[in-house]
Order: C-alpha cells, then sequence, then structure tokens
C-alpha cells in the first residue's frame, strides 16, 4: 500500500522568500504526482501535475521530482498572503485507481 | 458554470440516523470520486465511478453507499451513522484515471 507523507507539518515564511515543501512516497514505480492547495473550508486546488523526473514550472509553482529518491517537492517563488493554505501533496501508483495523499503542509505566509 | 457541485455544504444529525450527500459535475467527466478528509486534513479514497463501473476502497463500512444516475451524479448515503463519521466529505470527478481531479468544496459532517 502506497504511504506518502509530508514534511515539515507546518512552515511559516515571510512574503517574499522561497518556500520549500517535500513529500516523500513509497512506490518507486509511481508516475502520477500532484500539489493541491486548500484554503480554509474550501475544495482543493490543484497547483502543478508532474509525470517525469525533473523539473515543471507553473507560474510561481515548482515542482520536482526524483522518483529514485522516492522524493518530490514544491517551491513557491514570491509567496505572497494569500498563499496561505493547507497543500496537500498526492501521488498515483502505476496501474492503480487511486490517487493518495499525504497529511499536508500548512503554510503561512507573513506580510 | 462548469464545475463540481456540492449539496448541502454543512449538515449536523444525531447518531443513528441516514443521510446523503449530493455531488454534481458539469464537465462532461467520465470518472467521479469521493474522498473523506478527517480532523488532521488527511484525505482518503472511498468510491470511484469510471463509466457505470463502481470501485470500492474495501476499507470503507458498509454502511457507507454511492448512489449514481448517470455519469454526472455521484451521491453518498450514510445508514445509521456513527460519530467517527464526522468529516469533510469531497467529491471529486476526472476526465480519466489518470487526469487531473476537479474537486467540489465539500460537505462537512458532524454527527452528535
Amino acid at each position: 500500500q502506497q504511504k506518502v507523507q509530508q514534511s515539515p507539518e507546518s512552515l511559516t515564511v515571510s512574503e517574499g522568500a522561497m518556500a520549500s515543501l517535500n513529500c516523500t512516497f513509497s512506490d518507486g514505480t509511481s508516475n502520477n504526482f500532484r500539489w493541491y492547495r486548500q484554503h480554509s473550508a474550501k475544495g482543493l486546488e490543484v497547483l502543478v501535475s508532474i509525470f517525469s523526473d525533473g523539473e515543471k514550472e507553473e507560474g510561481r509553482f515548482t515542482a520536482h521530482l526524483n522518483r529514485a529518491n522516492l522524493h518530490v517537492s514544491l517551491h513557491i517563488r514570491e509567496p505572497q498572503p494569500s498563499d496561505s493554505a493547507v497543500y496537500l501533496c498526492a501521488v498515483m501508483g502505476s496501474g492503480s485507481w487511486q490517487l493518495i495523499f499525504g497529511s499536508g503542509t500548512q503554510l503561512t505566509v507573513m506580510p | 458554470e462548469t464545475a463540481v457541485f456540492q449539496t448541502p455544504n454543512y449538515h449536523v444529525t444525531q447518531v443513528g440516523n441516514e443521510v446523503s450527500f449530493n455531488c454534481k459535475q458539469t464537465l462532461g467527466h467520465d470518472t467521479m470520486y469521493w474522498y473523506k478528509q478527517d480532523s488532521k486534513k488527511l484525505l482518503k479514497i472511498m468510491f470511484s465511478y469510471n463509466n457505470k463501473q463502481l470501485i470500492v476502497n474495501e476499507t470503507v463500512p458498509r454502511r457507507f453507499s454511492p448512489q449514481s444516475s448517470d455519469k454526472a451524479h455521484l451521491n453518498l448515503r450514510i445508514k445509521s451513522v456513527e460519530p467517527e463519521d464526522s468529516a469533510v466529505y469531497l467529491c471529486a470527478s476526472s476526465p480519466g484515471r489518470n487526469s487531473d481531479y476537479t474537486f467540489g468544496s465539500g460537505t462537512r459532517l458532524l454527527v452528535i
């Protein structure tokens, strides 16, 4: 059974400083990785989807995938207070129908 | 507007009651899902419904049952709710299994 873990549990950064979030997974055959954002009492918004090793950029959000190290990260450039939310990593294994989520990182961006 | 719509937003009920949550997507997607999000924000898949084929997560208690009239609707019924059912229930849809999901805003259930 795929296990997805995120760190840190919470992160506080100043406006404009880079924010970096980490996610590790247990199934090295996984081929489908996503980062979501969830503002309080709202649904999930997909930020970046990545399917192969390397880097994928979507605006201020960049995902880095290294399947050999079972690691995918999210970097947020020039974060703003409106980026304060819970960030969720999600992984789908090869041949699986399930998107497995990590428990999230609570990001707070201070003005 | 094309999106995933869930009703109700919030529901409070007593232990032992039956509840039903509705989900409709206007995106033309073939696949729909129900996820449960606990108080620690952890999301767990409950059901997936793809072109009339229902895939059930074996860890879901039998009091939970999905109901689908067509590929745009996937409702969730809970018979005889229990306190541990208190959570946010999120509905999502996608064009296919490996495609991006679009989530609804969730239904928050409180069982007292």
